[in-house]
């Protein structure tokens, strides 16, 4: 299994411009979701889903679209960019939201994303 | 307002000696807790994880977590740090099964020869 996997790896942008990020993972994992890492503030949930056709809002979901068409992908959209979403972007998956003693969140190698 | 907090950003320990890294966090009922650790460049691994009963948890890398609910805290241990351990780890809570997971901003580790 190649677990989650995350591309581009760097990307620059310029503001305004409009870019994906692409997610995806080969577990056949139900939650899928989407992090940004900013020095000293963690991890901030950004979008999330539970399945195919189903997604929700995180903690920081203003300037970014999600969609899950497929089990396996859960691309991330950034409609208008600025600065402000310069940041290092996680796409994290587990086998259910709900926790088992056996689960955990698989998380990709990271995109970071500046933003001019 | 409910957090999980990791009260240091940096800790600074030589290789060979001890270390624990402290969080606490501030809900009503137990959460469920977990610490991850991102190497530089890397996502994140989990080390470890607390759902119940026994409240000493061993986890992976030499790592143990100890639950201590009159503290609300779940401090990390390890008995002899490796130049490896160099990482920032992040405690985390979810609150119910069905709740999202909550990262605290972190803890950088930085090892002295």
């Amino acid at each position: 299994n190649a677990g989650v996997t995350q591309t581009p790896k760097f990307q620059v942008l310029k503001t305004g411009q409009s870019m994906t990020l692409q997610c995806a993972q080969d577990m056949n994992h139900e939650y899928m979701s989407w992090y940004r890492q900013d020095p000293g503030m963690g991890l901030r949930l950004i979008h999330y889903s539970v399945g195919a056709g189903i997604t929700d809002q995180g903690e920081v979901p203003n300037g970014y679209n999600v969609s899950r068409s497929t089990t396996e992908d859960f691309p991330l959209r950034l409609l208008s960019a600025a600065p402000s979403q310069t940041s290092v972007y996680f796409c994290a998956s587990s086998l259910s939201l709900g926790l088992a003693r056996t689960d955990t969140q698989y998380f990709g190698p990271g995109t970071r994303l500046t933003v001019l | 307002a409910q957090s999980v907090t990791q009260p240091d950003i940096h800790i600074t320990v030589s290789e060979g000696a001890s270390l624990e890294l402290r969080c606490n966090y501030s809900y009503g009922a137990t959460p469920y807790l977990f610490w991850y650790v991102q190497s530089p460049g890397q996502g994140l691994q989990l080390l470890l994880k607390y759902f119940s009963g026994d409240t000493l948890v061993q986890g992976i890398k030499g790592f143990e977590a100890e639950f201590k609910r009159s503290q609300s805290s779940f401090n990390l241990r390890k008995p002899s740090v490796h130049w490896s351990d160099a990482a920032e780890y992040f405690c985390a809570v979810v609150l119910n099964r069905d709740d999202k997971i909550i990262f605290g901003k972190g803890t950088r580790l930085h090892i002295l020869p």
